[in-house]
């Protein structure tokens, strides 16, 4: 089983829909998880980052992280056409050392 | 800005000709990290540095080399490219090693 579980999608929503994104995991020594948006052929960049378990709120963003459930959403408000762009979850603990456990990314199309 | 800057962002080389890719950061960010992420799959982990330790994955081929000249630099050296090389190369730096700043990447081309 891979550490890290992302629908990879595609997920086509219409401009200003509430966008749900999801990872499960399986490593329960996972505190630090974040996720990245990857426009197509650029890096990922850093949209949210979450230490243990609760949510956090950023503008159109909230992340929540349950790790009861092992379970890590990305909720996106007043989705808009410029968000569309793959999505990876990434997490990582004190086992992992510097590596980051991503997900294979879920591609979001918004839709005018 | 401080950012990650990667340079070239597109290379093109022949195969088993040897290739350098270049990252520099402005961050002073103690880690720094090359990726491999090939088409619709996750960033794969090549290398990192902490600070002047480096550390490689298991899986890494051989063919792959890292250097760290200074705390800004960090170089990725493919030894004799193949065509399953061909892929976004990646670089990133963190601060500890848990929160990691990406470059835009470097999309390298083998034929």
């Amino acid at each position: 089983q891979k550490e890290v579980e992302q629908d990879p999608g595609p997920l086509s929503v219409p401009e200003g829909a509430i966008v749900s994104l999801n990872c499960t995991y399986s490593n329960s020594a996972f505190q630090y998880f974040m996720w990245y948006r990857q426009y197509s052929r650029k890096g990922p960049e850093l949209l949210m980052y979450t230490y243990s378990s609760g949510n956090k709120e950023d503008g159109r963003f909230t992340a929540q992280v349950d790790k009861s459930s092992k379970y890590i959403s990305l909720f996106i408000r007043d989705s808009q056409p410029s968000d569309s762009a793959t999505y990876l979850c990434a997490m990582s603990g004190e086992d992992s050392g510097y590596a980051l456990n991503f997900g294979k990314g879920t591609s979001l199309l918004v839709t005018p | 800005d401080a950012m990650v800057i990667q340079n070239p962002r597109y290379q093109v080389t022949q195969f088993g000709k040897p290739v350098t890719l270049s990252c520099s950061q402005t961050l002073n960010h103690n880690v720094m990290y090359w990726y491999q992420q090939k088409s619709s799959q996750a960033p794969k982990l090549l290398f990192h540095y902490y600070d002047k330790d480096f550390n490689n994955e298991a899986d890494t081929p051989d063919n792959f080399q890292s250097r760290r000249p200074n705390t800004s630099f960090c170089f990725l050296d493919i030894r004799s490219p193949g065509l399953g090389d061909a892929a976004m190369y990646l670089c990133a730096t963190s601060v500890g090693g848990y929160e990691q700043y990406f470059g835009p990447g470097t999309r390298l081309t083998v034929t």
